[in-house]
């Protein structure tokens, strides 16, 4: 059980484009959604937390008008990458809870490369 | 505690041999640790996981070791194998938040 899908695993985009990134919670309700992006031979940092049905709180230093999150269900967060750049290529990883938040479940990551 | 970008420590170790991994926390009300095991190109799979009521858990060929005192938190494998290659990351809980520190690059050498 608690297993968390990412979709796609992999996407190369152009510069200038949007990207839309699903995280999909496949056997449990997921109250709370995170989003992390993750560079090369770096640790995870946190970008936003969403809650179903609210707005998403983004940690400081991220730009919420670039990076849009939507989580309409209590199994589906949307994370989209909006007029994307080469800098913003990257590994997103996203992890999902229910209510017990101790508890959090990782996806396998969606590798996004800006061209 | 919490990322701040700095590139990978890393370890090698012989096979068969015993490993430890290091981390350092901020938070001193942090109450929640867990030790997150990353493969090249996936998503962080749990290990094992201490509350700060405790100082020792030991799970299957795994034990973490907390110290408040310091704010430290070690990860130990016992007899490491191959499949035992990986990134490992702590992560303390505050305020209804996670925090990843650095990760540590594990390599076993056959």
């Amino acid at each position: 059980g608690a297993v968390v899908s990412q979709h796609p695993s992999w996407v190369i985009c152009k510069s200038g484009t949007s990207v839309k990134i699903e995280c999909r919670s496949l056997d449990f309700q997921a109250t709370t959604m995170f989003w992390y992006r993750q560079f090369p031979k770096q640790s995870l940092m946190l970008m936003a937390t969403s809650n179903e049905g609210s707005k998403a709180t983004y940690e400081q230093g991220v730009e919420k008008d670039k990076f849009l999150i939507n989580h309409a269900s209590l199994t589906l967060s949307t994370l989209t990458v909006t007029s994307a750049h080469p800098e913003d290529s990257s590994f997103y990883i996203c992890s999902a809870t229910d209510h017990r938040v101790y508890e959090q479940y990782f996806g396998p990551g969606t590798r996004l490369t800006v061209t | 505690g919490e990322s701040v970008g700095l590139h990978l420590p890393t370890l090698s170790v012989q096979e068969g041999d015993n490993s430890i991994i290091n981390c350092a926390y901020s938070n001193s009300a942090s109450d929640y640790f867990i030790w997150y095991k990353q493969e090249s190109g996936k998503g962080p799979q749990f290990i094992i996981d201490i509350r700060s009521n405790m100082d020792k858990r030991q799970g299957q060929r795994v034990t973490v070791l907390l110290n408040k005192t310091v704010k430290h938190l070690s990860l130990q494998i016992a007899a490491t194998q191959p499949g035992d290659s990986a990134v490992y990351f702590c992560a303390e809980y505050t305020g209804n938040q996670f925090y990843f520190g650095t990760g540590t690059s594990l390599t076993v050498i056959p």
